[in-house]
């Protein structure tokens, strides 16, 4: 199936730094979704957008809904060690529940000391 | 909240044998399951669809023979990797709408190794 654009591929950034992540895709979605995963377990939701142009945060993480639905950012202020891993974004189509998702290729964080 | 339990989480076999996998959702009902697999350092790409009570939907390239998938219930999908070789090797990972709100959960992934 089809991929998302997600970038950057990874980061190397020092403990108390922001960050920023993307995705964009040519397909609008209905749904737009940012997972956190950690090694050898599944992926965990972070933050869930439904409609176009929202913005919403969840503790130090703010994620928006770009106004074309084409297009996402995760923001993570102040990262500290524990935000170590990888980010994936995801579309949902969910017109009915049918179709899985469709994730990006994921952003690897690494929190130097 | 919503739990869907994924099991063995990790599994060691034989080429040639096949290996069954389980995803319960655990609160909720779940007519529509999903099956993903991811290689190290990678995407989740999805491999097939399974719907309760009928065959499951597989994404192109998926060998409907090679992976089997049973959705008997609303609560359980299973998925069998049959005569496994070490190239099947990978973490599936499953995932379970639920069907009262659309919203999508995860399992926490099954680590397959073929010897």
């Amino acid at each position: 199936g089809q991929q998302l654009n997600q970038s950057p591929q990874s980061m190397f950034i020092q403990e108390g730094e922001d960050v920023s992540m993307n995705c964009t895709s040519s397909s609008i979605f209905n749904t737009w979704l940012w997972y956190k995963q950690d090694p050898g377990e599944g992926p965990v939701l972070l933050i869930a957008l439904y409609k176009a142009g929202e913005l919403t945060s969840n503790g130090r993480l703010t994620a928006q809904f770009g106004i074309t639905r084409k297009d996402s950012f995760l923001n993570i202020s102040a990262s500290i060690p524990s935000d170590v891993g990888i980010y994936f974004c995801a579309g949902d189509y969910s017109g009915g529940g049918a179709d899985g998702l469709t994730f990006g290729k994921g952003t690897h964080l690494i929190i130097q000391p | 909240g919503a739990v869907v339990s994924q099991h063995p989480s990790r599994v060691i076999c034989k080429s040639g044998t096949s290996v069954k996998i389980e995803c319960r959702s655990l609160d909720f009902q779940a007519t529509t399951m999903f099956w993903y697999r991811q290689f190290p350092k990678k995407s989740l790409m999805l491999m097939a669809t399974s719907n309760e009570g009928s065959k499951a939907t597989y994404e192109q390239g998926v060998e409907k023979d090679k992976f089997l998938i049973n959705h008997a219930s609303l609560t359980l999908s299973t998925l069998t990797v049959t005569s496994a070789h070490p190239e099947d090797s990978s973490f599936y990972i499953c995932s379970a709408r639920d069907s009262s709100n659309e919203k999508l959960f995860f399992g926490s992934g099954t680590q397959l190794s073929v010897l």
